[in-house]
């Protein structure tokens, strides 16, 4: 089954752990990206990959670390989790030739104390 | 802590119903314009897109229309079903290829 994956899907930190969101996808997509999702707010890109290797900035990058390493996964990196990175975190991903039919992960909940 | 704007517009509508759901934009550079529905719990999916060399674009039920002078897009579903309730979100790509920008959603009910 075609799907982009994340793990954990839920997951409750303190301060300052370091830990990483995983996500993958068996699509063959170029791009991949991710995305806070917060009330009110709405959707906000963190950060995007448009193959291998190659990352860029997304509206709000700051605290976060990405790396593309394989074209199948783009972990999340929060070297230094804070409170106001307590959000709901969406991966996706695409075809380069249809770049915003993007497939969505499950989303992953993350709550920082 | 003090909770800002949680209450995203809504539009109500009969079953049978069209609806239409409207996004303003910001920026007038932008080349590509989505739409996105999230059902609760749920991660987004793609609707539709359109480029902005066009003003109408049609898929399953659904017909976007841009209007660049204005800057306004809105997402027209045809005979609303009761799968199509979802918050539906907006977004626009900025100058850099890949870079979105989302709009805060509109919650569609649609009653039976």
């Amino acid at each position: 089954e075609a799907q982009v994956t994340q793990n954990p899907r839920y997951l409750i930190t303190v301060t300052g752990k370091k830990l990483t969101v995983t996500c993958s996808q068996n699509m063959n997509h170029e791009y991949m990206s991710w995305y806070r999702q917060d009330p009110g707010l709405g959707l906000r890109q963190i950060y995007y990959s448009m193959n291998v290797e190659v990352t860029d900035k997304g509206d709000v990058p700051e605290g976060y670390k990405v790396s593309r390493k394989e074209k199948r996964n783009f972990p999340l990196i929060l070297e230094s989790p804070s409170p106001n990175q307590t959000s709901l975190y969406f991966c996706a991903s695409s075809l380069s030739d249809s770049l915003y039919e993007q497939y969505f992960g499950p989303g992953t909940r993350l709550t920082v104390t | 802590g003090e909770s800002v704007g949680l209450h995203l517009p809504t539009l109500s509508v009969q079953e049978g119903d069209n609806s239409i759901i409207n996004c303003a934009y910001s920026n007038s550079a932008s080349d590509y314009f989505i739409w996105y529905k999230q059902e609760s719990g749920k991660g987004p999916q793609f609707i539709i897109d359109i480029r902005s060399n066009m003003d109408k674009r049609q898929g399953q039920r659904v017909t976007v229309l841009l209007n660049k002078t204005v800057k306004h897009l809105s997402l027209q579903i045809a005979a609303t079903q009761p799968g199509d309730s979802a918050v539906y979100f907006c977004a626009e790509n900025t100058w850099l290829w890949g870079k979105l920008i989302f709009g805060q959603g509109t919650e569609l009910s649609v009653k039976p």
